[in-house]
């Protein structure tokens, strides 16, 4: 069966500083794989999209990015946090791109402070 | 308008009850619809996806609805197991999912 791992769970950075968030996915080959953002009592907002090694979508301008170096890792970065940055981070896969149904990891909790 | 909207709640039910929500979308388009839930602190977790017939999977029923443009989910004989946030998930018209803000239900012994 597939399972889908992210760390850290929890991360409390300063404003200014650089994060590195790590999701990979175990018992699939070549996922479709998404990173969101949650802020408390709003939706989902997706960040990127990959459907395969060295391919991200960016669909909302920030200062984060998002690399794929290898089929099933996904990698979310920034050189310099804002506090806006805060949020739940949570990864996702899918078999197929686009409308079908998303599984998720267990999320990474970010602080700026 | 948002793409999704759900009633944030949150409904309180007792124990063994019934409770019954909806979300609406905006794209008549849209193909795609499921109900996901989402444990407090904790990622969201595919409930059931969301036929055009309608769909049971146990306790839970999901209604579509394309002429209202509106989904419903409904929980009976609820648990306390049940408490949690419900979030309602749509494709937009570039094939990606858009997810509600989420309906928070909470059931009391």
């Amino acid at each position: 069966s597939q399972t889908i791992h992210q760390w850290p769970a929890t991360l409390v950075q300063p404003v200014g500083s650089p994060l590195s968030l790590e999701c990979t996915v175990e018992g699939t080959s070549n996922p479709n794989l998404y990173w969101y953002r949650q802020a408390a009592g709003r939706g989902l907002q997706l960040l990127f999209y990959s459907v395969g090694i060295g391919q991200i979508s960016s669909e909302v301008p920030q200062n984060l990015s998002a690399s794929r170096p290898q089929d099933r890792q996904f990698i979310l970065s920034s050189k310099k946090l804002l506090l806006s940055d805060s949020g739940f981070y949570l990864c996702a896969w899918s078999v197929l791109a686009g409308r079908y149904e998303q599984y998720f990891g267990p999320g990474t909790r970010l602080t700026v402070t | 308008r948002k793409e999704v909207e759900q009633d944030p709640g949150p409904f309180n039910v007792p124990e063994g009850a019934t409770v019954a929500f909806n979300c609406t979308y905006s794209n008549s388009a849209s193909q795609s619809f499921f109900w996901y839930r989402q444990d407090c602190r904790k990622e969201p977790k595919l409930l059931m996806s969301v036929y055009s017939s309608g769909n049971e999977d146990g306790r839970f029923t999901a209604q579509l609805n394309r002429a209202s443009q509106y989904i419903s989910l409904l929980i009976r004989d609820s648990k306390l197991s049940d408490s949690a946030t419900y979030l309602c998930v749509v494709n937009d018209s570039w094939g990606k999912l858009q997810f509600g803000a989420g309906t928070q239900v909470v059931v009391t012994p």
